[in-house]
């Protein structure tokens, strides 16, 4: 079973420029939740999806968003970045949301902003 | 309220030794605490869990201890080998309005076996 896989893994930016990073989970997995990855601030959660419907925000700015399809790929899309926003984004996809089960992370993608 | 303190932030053991991290949490809400392991280049990987109804979790080398009154808990590696050298995070994972659950993680440990 292929596990969750992202693209791109890395990527440059400049500030002031926009971003989209696209996630795609576990085969039946219909939950997908992003997390920022920073060297100061940790794993911070960003949102979760399931169904196409965002249910469950971090605290992160309305330049932080996404989406997510029928076939339950995700894409979070970063506008007008700025220097702070350079880390590792994860996505992760889980079976069943409503039960404490495991998320599986992906490999990330890097983001530089330059 | 939705902090997991974790520490140390770094750890050396020697080679069959015992590592042992710990966390701390405030959020009483918590009701599933995992713990991932993450390599360079790679996302975190669950190594652990447990529920705030059970005392200890062992899985091979590997076993969590979980203090609810004191709203602590540590994991605790045995004979650690250099393939263990990784990051290890806690965390806690409470449900939220609207669905789903949503994990909180701890700062991270970064643990080095040497031979």
């Amino acid at each position: 079973k292929a596990g969750v896989t992202q693209t791109p893994r890395y990527l440059i930016k400049t500030r002031g420029q926009q971003v989209t990073l696209s996630c795609s989970p576990i085969s039946g997995h219909r939950s997908v939740s992003w997390y920022q990855q920073t060297p100061g601030q940790g794993l911070q959660f960003l949102f979760e999806y399931f169904s196409e419907t965002q249910r469950n925000k971090g605290n992160f700015p309305g330049r932080f968003s996404g989406r997510q399809f029928s076939n339950s790929r995700s894409e979070m899309n970063v506008s007008t970045l700025e220097l702070g926003d350079s880390a590792l984004y994860l996505c992760a996809s889980s079976l069943d949301p409503s039960g404490s089960v495991e998320q599986f992370f992906g490999p990330g993608t890097r983001l530089t902003v330059l | 309220q939705q902090q997991v303190k974790q520490s140390p932030q770094s750890l050396i053991v020697q080679k069959g030794g015992i590592s042992i991290i710990n966390c701390a949490y405030e959020n009483t809400a918590f009701d599933y605490f995992p713990w991932y392991q993450q390599f360079p280049g790679k996302g975190p990987a669950l190594l652990i869990a447990i529920r705030p109804d059970v005392s200890e979790k062992k899985e091979g080398r590997f076993t969590i201890s979980f203090n609810k009154s004191a709203k602590q808990f540590s994991l605790h590696i045995m004979d650690s080998q250099p393939g263990d050298s990784a990051t290890y995070f806690c965390a806690g994972e409470s449900r939220v309005t609207g669905g789903g659950n949503k994990l909180t993680f701890g700062t991270g440990t970064q643990l080095k076996v040497e031979l």
